[in-house]
């Protein structure tokens, strides 16, 4: 059975970046894409960028290009994101999702748990 | 980016009920080679990460009761549940999966009447 188990809710301070890590179990953590998807609190689902964990290719939403780094260490079995220069608009639960490769794309079969990142001054 | 629209926002409906829920992408994501329409739907009960319901449009996840059903192409699907019971109260999202970046629609709450 697929688990997907991510690190503890973090606070920052604007301007600040953060570190959210994400370990797979139950299938070969190299043979499937990892994406990284976010929930302000109370709103919809806003997907951030995918990353391959067998050849560390990563893409993002446009809005997050500059600012976000998605990597994977597969000594670990480990995926990371991370976000920098935070404002309070970046506050919110971020969830790493096994991404099941079909046609083009992915849907997104295994959710981690999420992780709440909050954003304060 | 492929703007993803549900309706309603919200609804409430009794138990037993036949309940559904549309999504219309703002262009189609028909994939020709795979003759399959890119779009996935989710449940997401309070608190808790979402759930993957259906893909390929109308392909139920394995475990998803046969209550939950998907279908629809081009740039109009719809999920139903054919009924309703007190487990499905959650927010029902549907994505699509075509092009980057993935997009989901805004998400519909379904509540007990």
């Amino acid at each position: 059975q697929v688990q997907v188990v991510q690190s503890g809710a973090e606070v920052r301070k604007p301007g600040a970046s953060v570190k959210v890590s994400c370990r797979p179990s139950g299938y070969t953590f190299a043979s499937q894409d990892l994406n990284w998807v976010r929930q302000a609190p109370g709103q919809g689902l806003e997907w951030v960028g995918w990353v391959n964990p067998n050849n560390g290719d990563a893409g993002s939403a446009e809005k997050f290009q500059g600012r976000v780094t998605l990597t994977a260490d597969i000594a670990v079995d480990t995926a990371y994101m991370e976000l920098f220069g935070l404002t309070s608009e970046d506050t919110a639960t971020y969830y790493c999702v096994r991404g099941r490769r079909s046609g083009r794309y992915y849907y997104l079969d295994s959710w981690g748990q999420g992780t709440l990142v909050t954003v304060s001054s | 980016d492929i703007v993803m629209t549900q309706s309603p926002d919200s609804l409430a409906v009794s138990l037993g009920e036949k309940v559904t829920i549309t999504c219309k992408p703002s262009e189609s994501i028909y994939f020709g080679p795979s003759k399959r329409d890119l779009l996935a739907w989710y449940q997401q009960k309070s608190g808790q990460p979402p759930k993957l319901l259906v893909y390929w449009a109308s392909t139920r996840e394995s475990g998803v009761p046969d209550r939950f059903s998907g279908s629809g192409s081009g740039t109009d699907f719809s999920l139903t549940i054919s009924a309703l019971q007190a487990e499905d109260v959650a927010v029902y999202y549907c994505q699509q999966y075509f092009s980057l970046p993935l997009t989901f629609g805004q998400g519909t709450r379904l509540e007990i009447k």
